[in-house]
């Protein structure tokens, strides 16, 4: 069946300007991650999604970034304002819960100049 | 705050060879641990999941063992192939299953 997706799958934007990512999880998937991969800081966690609760944004680096996740399914993370430390792979993941397999999308590439 | 370290950060064997990599982490309260596959410009491929009450899985070549009390666990290849070439990342699931990453060991099997 169809994985994880992602798009797009390479944005370069200038500083300042707003971005939008999209993920599509695997259907029927309950959970949905958002993780960032940089080389300064490898990859870590930002937000994540379970069913209708409302989300973990724990991982969040700033108010700059939010997420938001429709009909419990598509899901866009917003970063306003990019600053050039926000370039990085950002990856998506969903699961069939919160303590099963996660399988994770392409990524997104994220350069601001 | 939960650590993952991985070790080696890198290697490079010969075809053949039956290999460890390890992983360690300093909070035992886990809830799982996953291994994963990356290829170059490309997403993460789960690999093996081992939730906090096993001590083992196994998926072919591979088998990953997992020991809470002492915050480690080994992702054994047997008969390494060069297109097992790639970076392995480590990471526990902690509360929600929010991932904790190690920094990963790059795997070069020369043919």
């Amino acid at each position: 069946g169809a994985g994880v997706s992602q798009s797009p799958s390479n944005k370069v934007t200038e500083k300042g300007k707003d971005v939008e990512l999209r993920c599509d999880p695997i259907s029927g998937h309950t959970a949905l991650y958002w993780y960032r991969q940089s080389l300064g800081q490898g990859l870590e966690f930002l937000i994540y999604f379970q069913g209708n609760s409302a989300p973990d944004k724990s991982g969040l680096p700033s108010d700059r970034f939010s997420a938001e996740r429709t009909g419990g399914s598509v899901s866009t993370l917003t970063i306003q304002r990019t600053q050039q430390e926000d370039s990085a792979v950002y990856l998506c993941a969903s699961s069939t819960g919160t303590v099963y397999e996660q399988y994770f999308g392409p990524g997104t590439r994220l350069t601001v100049t | 705050k939960q650590e993952v370290t991985q070790i080696p950060a890198a290697l490079s064997v010969p075809e053949g060879e039956n290999l460890v990599l390890n992983c360690s982490f300093t909070d035992s309260a886990i809830y799982n641990l996953q291994w994963f596959r990356q290829d170059p410009g490309k997403g993460l491929t789960s690999l093996l999941l081992i939730q906090s009450s096993q001590r083992e899985q196994t998926s072919g070549r591979l088998n990953a063992s997992l020991d809470k009390s002492s915050g480690r666990s080994t992702l054994y290849i047997a008969a390494s192939q060069p297109g097992d070439s790639a970076t392995y990342l480590c990471a526990v699931g902690e509360y929600g299953n929010k991932l904790v990453f190690g920094a990963g060991t790059i795997l070069r099997v020369k043919s």
